[in-house]
């Protein structure tokens, strides 16, 4: 199976920030990767498909890049409706995996 | 508007089965294919099993294969769960979720599955 390693685990910005989340894959999942938001109590919200597509509604203050085995997800300007647990998740196999998860925290 | 609820939910012992719903509604059910995607509290998201639009294709998570059934009535708009042999770690949140043009667009409230004697 393909794993997800994300990084950091926990990730402490001020609101403006610029924010980068690294994931990356045991091996090659070509642009097959989505972003997810979650917040407490929460369902997940789709962000990014396809590595870089941005899901409708989306701010354009988010933004998906890489191919392969290495992606970041990198927020322009942190908001303060963004503090939230971000998670990547391949979709290269039938069988799906997510990374561990990035929670982002108020600085 | 896409609605996904799940039910079916509750308390559980080990060694016995539940059978999880989720009826969706405000998109054309048999378009799509369908997931379920778990949850343990204050934990990460684990995908659990995938199946397509007309059932030929199914998946499982390694950690539930043989023990979970994944199925859907597309005349009843309707995803179901059928877990069997249940054990505490399969205690979890269980979300329902459509397929979209890449990953989850979609997903229910949850249903909270709890494992314990």
């Amino acid at each position: 199976d393909i794993q997800m390693t994300q990084s950091p685990s926990t990730l402490s910005a001020s609101v403006g920030d610029r924010v980068t989340i690294t994931c990356r894959a045991t091996q090659s999942i070509s642009s097959w990767l989505a972003w997810y938001q979650q917040k407490p109590g929460k369902a997940p919200k789709l962000l990014i498909y396809k590595a870089s597509s941005l899901e409708g509604g989306v701010p354009s203050r988010f933004s998906g890049s890489g191919s392969g085995t290495e992606f970041t997800l990198t927020i322009s300007s942190l908001q303060p409706d963004d503090f939230a647990t971000y998670y990547c998740q391949q979709y290269n196999t039938y069988s799906w995996t997510f990374g561990q998860g990035t929670k982002v925290e108020i600085k | 508007e896409v609605h996904l609820v799940e039910s079916g939910g509750g308390l559980v012992q080990p060694g016995r089965s539940l059978r999880l719903s989720c009826e969706a509604s405000g998109f054309i059910f048999d378009d799509y294919a369908m997931h379920w995607v778990r949850q343990a509290p204050g934990k990460g998201l684990e995908w659990v099993s995938s199946i397509n639009w007309n059932s030929v294709s199914i998946n499982y998570a390694d950690s539930v294969k043989g023990r979970f059934t994944i199925s859907r009535d597309n005349a009843k708009n309707s995803l179901y769960l059928q877990m069997n042999s249940l054990r505490p770690e399969d205690t979890a949140f269980y979300f329902c979720a459509k397929e979209g043009r890449g990953g989850v667009d979609y997903w229910g409230q949850g249903t909270l599955v709890t494992v314990s004697s």
